[in-house]
């Protein structure tokens, strides 16, 4: 079945230090690929998608190029802040289905 | 426009006793589902319905009842509530096709004792 894996957290990081998030995912047919951020109390809010092989999603800083060769979808930001402490999460969707797959979450913290 | 909306924010309830969670959003969307989010555990899809008249189930969906009268309402009912189903619920919606954000709600946290 469809499924997406992400490196396990918590992740730790001081300001201003490289982001790597791994995602890495099993899809039967052709997905679309998604990086959610949740704040602190809130709900989901989309950061960045990619809908085909070889294309870089970006957002706030953040940037993440789907791979079919490695089937990954890696988030990466070059300098990170306080405000990006937050639980991110890759998810898929296949194209026709109506549900889509997510990953464990991986939760950031940033120090200053 | 709103978005997606859910009432309560917070709820704590008995084993054994019942409530309704509201879900509503004003885009017209399609699809709407329901996770539950609990601690290591990712979210988890329990009902999700594809237009008024049509839900289906996820992979949680024991426990839980869902019915889609309207484009813009999708409220999800625990008929009897248990300590397990403790979590924070998350309410979503997004337009058909493939490539569609999916717009959440602000959650509903639960409380069963």
């Amino acid at each position: 079945g469809d499924s997406v894996t992400q490196m396990e957290g918590p992740v730790t990081l001081s300001e201003e230090a490289f982001l790597t998030i791994n995602c890495t995912y099993t899809a039967t047919g052709y997905p679309s690929l998604f990086w959610y951020v949740q704040y602190p109390g809130e709900g989901l809010q989309l950061l960045l998608k990619a809908t085909k092989a070889d294309d870089k999603g970006s957002n706030k800083g953040f940037e993440a190029t789907y791979r079919k060769e490695t089937t990954s979808f890696h988030l990466e930001k070059g300098s990170v802040q306080v405000s990006d402490s937050a639980v991110y999460f890759c998810a898929l969707l296949i194209q026709g289905a109506q549900k889509l797959v997510f990953g464990q979450g991986t939760r950031l913290t940033i120090n200053p | 426009n709103a978005g997606v909306t859910q009432t309560p924010k917070f709820q704590v309830l008995k084993t054994g006793q019942s409530m309704t969670l509201q879900c509503a959003q004003d885009m017209n969307h399609e699809y709407m589902s329901w996770y539950r989010q609990d601690p290591g555990m990712g979210l988890r899809l329990i009902h999700y319905s594809v237009g008024a008249g049509i839900t289906d189930q996820g992979e949680v969906p024991n426990g839980y009842n869902v019915s889609r009268s309207t484009t813009e309402d999708f409220p999800l009912r625990l008929l009897s509530a248990a300590p397990s189903q403790t979590s924070v619920y998350f309410c979503a919606s997004r337009d058909r096709g493939a490539y569609n954000e999916q717009f959440f709600g602000p959650g509903t946290r639960l409380t069963v004792l």
